[in-house]
């Protein structure tokens, strides 16, 4: 199976800064890489496909890069409604697999 | 508008079977992957499987792989995921989401999720 590792863990932010979010694989995956948003008691939300592909209807803040092992997800200015759980997933290879969850919280 | 509907909150004592659903609308059923993601109370998302309507087309996770089926009648729309003999290990939320992509077998993520299911399994 494929491993996919986040860092950090958690995040403290304040509305308005820069945050970027790794995922790491542990073998090449190419670009086949989402990454998702969970805001507690909902489900996931698609916001980037192919590594760095918006989700429609997805605002422009988010964005996501990478390619082979290592991917960011980057939201330029910070949100009130950005504070969430975020997830990559890989689907080069079955399994599918998800990261372990990067949780940004409000500093 | 595309959606997955799922079937309400379950609760079961070990051993019993159980089958949840999701019903999808808005969209051609046959024509998209539906996954199964499980998350355990205040743990991550993990990847359960996939089944393609159209014809049944099923991958499991290994980790999944013996412990749960994935099955789907195409004919109303909806997708299932079944246990034969529940654990209070298998206590979880449970999403359905449609896997969209540019063909069959070329996958993007997944897109539409439906509202989840709880499992709650206790003597």
């Amino acid at each position: 199976d494929i491993q996919m590792t986040q860092s950090p863990s958690t995040l403290s932010a304040s509305v308005g800064d820069r945050v970027t979010i790794t995922c790491r694989a542990s073998q090449s995956i190419s670009s086949w890489l989402a990454w998702y948003q969970q805001k507690p008691g909902k489900a996931p939300k698609l916001l980037i496909y192919k590594a760095s592909s918006l989700e429609s209807g997805v605002p422009s803040r988010f964005s996501g890069s990478g390619s082979g092992t290592e991917f960011t997800l980057t939201i330029s200015s910070l949100q009130p409604d950005d504070f969430a759980t975020y997830y990559c997933q890989q689907y080069n290879s079955f399994p599918w697999t998800f990261g372990q969850g990067t949780k940004v919280e409000i500093k | 508008e595309v959606q997955l509907v799922q079937s309400g909150a379950e609760v079961k004592k070990p051993g019993e079977s159980l089958k949840i659903s999701c019903k999808g609308s808005g969209y051609s059923f046959t024509s998209y992957w539906i996954g199964w993601v499980r998350q355990m109370p205040g743990k991550g998302l993990e990847w359960m499987g996939i089944i393609y309507p159209g014809d049944s087309d099923t991958r499991y996770s290994p980790s999944f792989q013996g412990q749960v089926t994935i099955s789907a009648d195409k004919s109303i729309s909806t997708a299932y995921l079944q246990w034969s003999s529940l654990k209070a290990s298998d206590t979880a939320m449970y999403y359905c989401a449609r896997v969209v992509g540019p063909a069959r077998n070329y996958y993007y993520g997944m897109d539409v999720w439906g509202q989840g299911t709880t499992v709650t399994v206790s003597s």
